[in-house]
């Protein structure tokens, strides 16, 4: 069956630290996608990331980057730099689907990420 | 806007009543989603629509829920005789097929 888990429920830094949000899955399809999503309290939860279960590179985009690993089944998340605008509910996913990688998505519980000023 | 857009913000029900969601993905956009979400908790899947057609509706938790989308545009989630377990945030998404979800601010649902 799959699942995802985020063991991290909540992380506190403070500004300008670096900090890892990490995402566990479980499948057994060898095409699957996998995505990250930003809640800030405005409740919109927002797109950062989707990978395809081929493409094991490891991505950086600005501060943000992502660390695929199938062989521990891990993509976790990195914010570099971290500030308080960073602050929200971060959302790791699944999808084994083919036609629309967004259909029957898994999600974890979410780890909620404060950065104090 | 150019955004998903979902009303009413809030809705308060007592127990027993019929409540009505809606949700105005962004134009042009095929496949629309329903999530429910609890708090501290990841969304749930509801409900799936590629244009009009309702491909799956397995996530629906009783017959209580019902969704349409009719023109296959507009959605609207409907939930009879409301119980205190239904309250939650609802949440509407749109995509074309295989991009990325937009999602809407939700409808935070509380039944009293």
């Amino acid at each position: 069956a799959q699942k995802v888990t985020q063991a991290q429920t909540e992380i506190s830094v403070v500004e300008k630290e670096d900090v890892t949000l990490d995402c566990v899955y479980e499948t057994r399809d060898t095409t699957y996608y996998l995505f990250w999503y930003k809640q800030p309290p405005s409740g919109e939860l927002v797109f950062l990331i989707r990978r395809n279960s081929f493409d094991e590179q490891n991505e950086i985009s600005g501060r943000y980057s992502w660390n695929f690993q199938k062989s521990t089944s891990s993509f976790n998340f990195t914010i570099t730099a971290s500030q308080v605008v960073d602050s929200a509910v971060y959302f790791c996913a699944l999808s084994e689907a083919s036609f629309d990688s967004n259909y029957q998505l898994i999600w974890g519980a979410g780890t909620k990420l404060i950065i104090k000023p | 806007g150019a955004g998903v857009s979902q009303s009413p913000r809030y809705k308060v029900a007592k127990r027993g009543q019929d409540v009505a969601l809606r949700c105005d993905p962004i134009s042009g956009h095929v496949s629309l989603f329903w999530y429910q979400q609890a708090l501290g908790q990841g969304p749930e899947f509801l409900t799936y629509f590629q244009n009009e057609a309702q491909l799956d509706k397995s996530g629906l938790p009783s017959d209580r829920f019902f969704a349409e989308r009719p023109e296959g545009s507009v959605s609207t989630l409907k939930i009879q005789r409301t119980q205190q377990e239904d309250s939650a945030v609802y949440l509407c998404a749109s995509s074309p097929t295989g991009s990325p979800l937009h999602f809407g601010n939700g409808t935070r649902l509380t039944v009293t």
